[in-house]
């Protein structure tokens, strides 16, 4: 089955506590993202990557890195995370950056 | 200005009525049309993609793109409760620009 898969779906976390949140596609997409969404901001971009070793910044950065060593993984982490980062986190993929992008179940990450 | 924009709503239609959304979008260059579903705290369902002007119908669904007047819009006929959630659009513009979502509410 085509389907992109995040981990964890829930963390409740401590500020400045590093952590990662995984994202792996099965469907050979070029170009995966993440996405932030909150209330009454819809979805932002945070990093994009355009194929391996290539990434570079979206909409809203800061305060997060990404790496793109595989073709099918896009981890996001957070080296110290704080509480404005408590949002619905969503991993997406797609054949190109212009193109349909399929979305990742979200990780909802709490940060006290 | 925003580069997608869509009415946050919430729309409500009573069961069985066609549910009509719209979106506007800045880029003329846009090439590729997107409507997404997203339910409370799941992830956006592709659910309809168009590329050229016209009509696209796929069951329920139809979606319209008027590239002279740059806006798309997605009808769904005979709304169903089930249908009750965040409709975002996405217009490709050098990457996918994602509307804001508008909330419709099918009403039994």
């Amino acid at each position: 089955e085509a389907q992109v898969t995040q981990n964890p779906r829930y963390l409740i976390t401590v500020t400045g506590k590093k952590l990662t949140v995984t994202c792996s596609q099965n469907m050979n997409h070029e170009y995966m993202s993440w996405y932030r969404q909150d209330p009454g901001l819809g979805l932002r971009q945070i990093y994009y990557s355009m194929n391996v070793e290539v990434t570079d910044k979206g909409d809203v950065p800061e305060g997060y890195k990404v790496s793109r060593k595989e073709k099918r993984n896009f981890p996001l982490i957070l080296e110290s995370p704080s509480p404005n980062q408590t949002s619905l986190y969503f991993c997406a993929s797609s054949t190109g950056a212009a193109n349909k992008q399929y979305f990742g179940p979200g990780t909802r990450l709490t940060v006290t | 200005q925003k580069e997608v924009e869509q009415n946050s709503g919430p729309l409500s239609v009573p069961e069985g009525a066609i549910a009509s959304l719209n979106c506007t979008y800045s880029d003329r260059g846009s090439q590729s049309f997107f409507w997404y579903r997203q339910y409370s705290g799941k992830s956006p369902e592709l659910i309809m993609s168009i590329y050229s002007n016209g009509d696209k119908e796929d069951g329920r669904f139809t979606a319209q793109l008027n590239k002279a007047s740059q806006y798309v819009s997605l009808l769904i006929r005979d709304s169903q409760p089930s249908d009750s959630a965040t409709y975002l659009c996405a217009v490709s513009s050098g990457k996918l620009i994602f509307g804001q979502g508008t909330t419709l509410q099918v009403k039994p």
